[in-house]
């Protein structure tokens, strides 16, 4: 099993210019995540996905969108990168229920100038 | 609105020291508390959890004390190794909107000097 897997892992982007994240996980799990990890701050949901064909807004959703594209894959798109979105971002996915921890990908590194 | 609080925000000990890394929450709503490593360039990984009805829980070297009157937990980690070096986030977690809501804390930075 490769878990849960993102490409890719590092992007330099300049301000306006837009870009899909892409995040897989092959452990049959309903319920995927996107955050952010910024310094000092944590990582903050971005979206999230209970299960296939349903997303909703977590923390900080402004600037993205999701798809919840089937049970394996869930994206996270910028549609006009901005600076303040420069951050690493993290894929996780988890099976329902309470006690069911979060597994997450390796990351995505990305830079907006 | 940070609800879960952690500290140190960084910590450096020895070989064999017991660094401790402490936070605290509001929610009361929050079941469910999990402790996160992450080491550099990866992403974290679930180190140990524990459930608000258990006041301690040890898994080899890291133990987890939990004290649910004054909503704080912490994490204790015997006889540190170099190789713990890493950021620990504790995070606690509730159903919020039919779904299992984590909050993460800040971090701590921990190294451990050979």
């Amino acid at each position: 099993n490769a878990g849960v897997t993102q490409t890719p892992k590092f992007q330099v982007l300049k301000t306006g210019q837009s870009m899909t994240l892409q995040c897989a996980q092959d452990m049959n799990h309903n319920s995927m995540y996107w955050y952010r990890q910024d310094p000092g701050m944590g990582l903050r949901l971005i979206y999230y996905s209970a299960s296939e064909g349903t997303t909703d807004k977590g923390e900080v959703p402004n600037g993205y969108n999701v798809s919840r594209l089937n049970k394996r894959e869930f994206s996270l798109r910028l549609e006009s990168a901005a600076p303040s979105q420069t951050s690493v971002y993290f894929c996780a996915s988890r099976l329902a229920g309470v006690w069911n921890e979060q597994f997450f990908g390796p990351g995505t590194r990305l830079t907006v100038l | 609105q940070q609800q879960v609080k952690q500290s140190p925000q960084s910590l450096i000990v020895q070989k064999g020291g017991i660094p401790i890394i402490n936070c605290a929450y509001e929610n009361t709503a929050f079941d469910y508390f999990p402790w996160y490593q992450q080491f550099p360039g990866k992403g974290p990984a679930l180190l140990i959890a524990i459930r608000p009805d258990v006041s301690e829980k040890k898994e080899g070297r890291f133990t987890i004390s939990f004290n649910k009157s004054a909503k704080q937990f912490s994490l204790h980690i015997m006889d540190s190794q170099p190789g713990d070096s890493a950021t620990y986030f504790c995070a606690a977690s509730a159903v919020s909107g039919g779904y299992q809501k984590v909050t993460f804390g800040t971090g701590t930075k921990l190294q451990v000097i050979p």
